[in-house]
């Protein structure tokens, strides 16, 4: 079965120093992994995705991930944070072949401090 | 940018009722789906649809619920008879599902709607 872990609930960071929010996956089969961000009373936003081919993709508003087969990881980063950036933030996964929907992880919220 | 929009954006009601979440989707996409968000908890799929019928649906998804794709446009979320435990954030989603199936290309969410059963 399908799941994925964030293990950090909670990401404080200084403005303007990198950032990383953790993400670990467990599947049968080679996985799609999505990142995604939601800002208060809004939807999820997707910022990038893990498919084939390159295993460092880049997204939405400087953020980029890093695809660890041998780690079952996939870390979102982004060398200069903003206090805009603070948000929830959720890793997913989706199966390659069959079930195409995502299962996300609990989440962790990044708060980044002026 | 085109958008998926969800109705209401606040839905309150009582235990037993039935309610109707509706959204719609992007208009050129062809796969749609609906989870949800218990507070403070992540978030859960319940069910897909596709070609006018349900592609699959999660263990959440039993008889109370139901979905529909009543004309072109609109996808809607019914709950028959709503349970105290089924408030939460209702998020409607699409995709295109071209160029190599569904599962390539990102899923766009709606705002959502918070449906809360008294």
């Amino acid at each position: 079965a399908q799941s994925v872990a964030q293990p950090e609930d909670q990401v404080n960071v200084a403005e303007g120093n990198p950032l990383t929010v953790k993400c670990t996956y467990s599947v049968s089969g080679n996985p799609y992994l999505f990142w995604y961000v939601q800002y208060p009373n809004r939807g999820l936003q997707f910022l990038l995705k893990y498919i084939t081919g390159d295993n460092l993709v880049k997204g939405s508003y400087g953020f980029e991930a890093e695809f660890n087969k041998s780690q079952t990881s996939f870390h979102l980063k982004k060398p200069s944070a903003l206090v805009s950036d603070s948000a929830l933030y959720f890793c997913a996964v989706r199966v390659r072949t069959g079930a195409n929907n995502l299962f996300f992880g609990t989440g962790t919220r990044l708060t980044v401090i002026p | 940018e085109p958008e998926v929009t969800q109705t209401p954006s606040h839905q309150v009601t009582q235990m037993g009722q039935e309610v109707i979440l509706r959204c719609v989707p992007i208009s050129n996409h062809l796969y749609f789906y609906w989870y949800r968000q218990i507070l403070g908890q992540k978030v859960e799929f319940l069910v897909s649809f596709y070609n006018n019928e349900i592609s699959e649906k999660s263990e959440i998804f039993d008889d109370q619920f139901s979905v529909e794709r009543p004309d072109g446009s609109n996808f809607t979320l019914k709950i028959r008879s709503t349970k105290l435990e089924d408030s939460a954030m209702y998020f409607c989603a699409s995709t295109i599902g071209l160029a190599g199936g569904p599962g390539y290309n990102e899923q766009f969410f709606g705002p959502g709607t918070r449906l809360t059963v008294l």
